[in-house]
């Protein structure tokens, strides 16, 4: 059963647009999500996180949106560049201390077109 | 400061035989975790262990196994190898117990190909 979902395996958009890739929960419980990006032959790396008490999380060009009711987050990456070609993956956890283990979606693949 | 290390990079073994891979974290940090890597699953976590103790299990048969020794290094076993087991396996170490609380720094996994 998979908690976490991204439900785009790939996505394209040209440089300099903006990029949303999107990631769905059904566990009702999680109330932290993380997003990381995975460049091939390296492992992830934490890119932002937002937590359920929060709607909105920015970093520079990147911005994560949370809306609870339809158990859904973006990531927003403006403006596109072609160092974001990557994989990213959206997690998400419990506060439940001791047991905080990330629960990961499947990744969208992410490609900058020059 | 040096990252993550794992070991191998790449395996090539045949159903029914045994396999360690290993993890060593970043210096200071107590805590790995320990994820497999599929095309359709995403990352699934393993386990996790802090204090060479076992914290978190996920949803793995006990053919799965790990243990951490005291300078903080992991390895992780799996006995009696599918066809099913072909992943990236990947570990992730943290300061503390990894997610929420303590970003968690992964390693470029082992490459896992079971014929």
């Amino acid at each position: 059963d998979q908690q976490v979902k991204q439900n785009s395996p790939s996505l394209s958009v040209q440089e300099g647009r903006i990029s949303i890739l999107n990631c769905d929960y059904t566990n009702s419980m999680f109330d932290y999500f993380l997003w990381y990006k995975k460049y091939p032959a390296e492992g992830p790396t934490f890119l932002i996180s937002i937590s359920s008490i929060k709607d909105k999380n920015e970093d520079g060009r990147f911005t994560v949106f949370l809306n609870k009711s339809a158990k859904h987050l973006s990531l927003h990456i403006v403006p596109s560049q072609p160092g974001d070609s990557a994989v990213y993956f959206c997690a998400a956890s419990e506060s439940n201390f001791g047991n905080e283990k990330l629960t990961f979606g499947t990744g969208t693949r992410l490609t900058i077109i020059p | 400061k040096a990252g993550v290390t794992q070991t191998p990079r790449y395996l090539i073994k045949t159903r029914g035989q045994q396999v360690t891979l290993s993890c060593s974290p970043i210096s200071g940090h107590r805590s790995v975790s320990w994820y497999q890597q599929t095309p359709g699953q995403g990352l699934q976590f393993l386990f996790e262990y802090f204090s060479e103790t076992q914290r978190n299990k996920g949803n793995f048969p006990g053919r799965f196994s790990g243990r951490q020794f005291s300078n903080s290094r992991s390895e992780m076993n799996v006995s009696t190898l599918e066809l099913g087991d072909s992943a990236l396996y990947l570990c992730a170490s943290s300061w503390g117990l990894g997610g929420r609380r303590n970003e968690q720094f992964f390693g470029p996994g082992t490459r896992l190909t079971v014929l």
